[in-house]
């Protein structure tokens, strides 16, 4: 059965410092990556997805995250965060089932 | 706009009053999906449709039934509430495979006193 964990469920962090989010995930077989963002009273936002091909992947506001099939991660990164940036991430997977496992989600805050 | 639609976005409720949650979505997606939010827990799957009369059980169905009569329209049924039942629900659409990812809809926050 196919899994989600992120690794920390709150990381606070400075205006303009880098940030990492971590996600593993397990999986018998081939899956699909994804990060959402969730802002403060609202659905969920698709932020980057991983198909195949380069294993780094980025989004239009600067994350990026690296597919390493290794070490089963799918970290987040983004390296200076702003305010705007506060939200909740969630890591999930998904296979040509089309079901979304999620992760518990990471809230990042952003502080001045 | 491309988008799903849900209501209501608030809804307080007494245990065992029937409900239903509406979704809709504008895309032409076969597959719909909803999911209940819980803090850490991240998001469950409760049911999904793959299509027009296609339901099937996600991770935690109990308490919950689905129709899907047509492509757009995914509701959600809880026949006898209960405070358990009290989460933020949302309905997700997808239009293929699994690497499409899923469009959401805004949530319904639900309280069963």
């Amino acid at each position: 059965a196919q899994s989600v964990t992120q690794l920390d469920s709150q990381v606070p962090v400075f205006e303009e410092a880098p940030v990492e989010l971590r996600c593993n995930y397990s999986s018998s077989v081939s899956v699909y990556l994804f990060w959402y963002v969730q802002y403060p009273n609202q659905g969920l936002q698709l932020l980057l997805k991983y198909l195949s091909g380069s294993t780094l992947v980025e989004s239009i506001n600067g994350f990026e995250a690296e597919f390493n099939k290794s070490q089963t991660s799918f970290h987040l990164r983004k390296p200076s965060v702003h305010i705007s940036d506060t939200a909740e991430y969630f890591c999930a997977v998904s296979d040509v089932r089309r079901k979304l496992i999620f992760g518990q989600g990471t809230e990042l805050s952003v502080k001045p | 706009e491309a988008q799903v639609t849900q209501n209501p976005r608030y809804l307080i409720t007494v245990t065992g009053k029937k409900l239903t949650v509406t979704c809709s979505q504008n895309m032409n997606h076969e597959y719909m999906s909803w999911y209940r939010q819980d803090p850490g827990l991240g998001l469950r799957q409760i049911y999904y449709s793959m299509n027009v009369e296609v339901t099937d059980k996600g991770d935690v169905p109990e308490g919950y039934k689905v129709s899907r009569k047509e492509k757009r329209n995914f509701p959600l049924i809880l026949e006898s509430p209960s405070p358990n039942q009290t989460s933020l629900y949302f309905c997700a659409s997808s239009l293929g495979s699994g690497g499409d990812g899923y469009t959401f809809g805004s949530g319904t926050r639900l309280t069963v006193v």
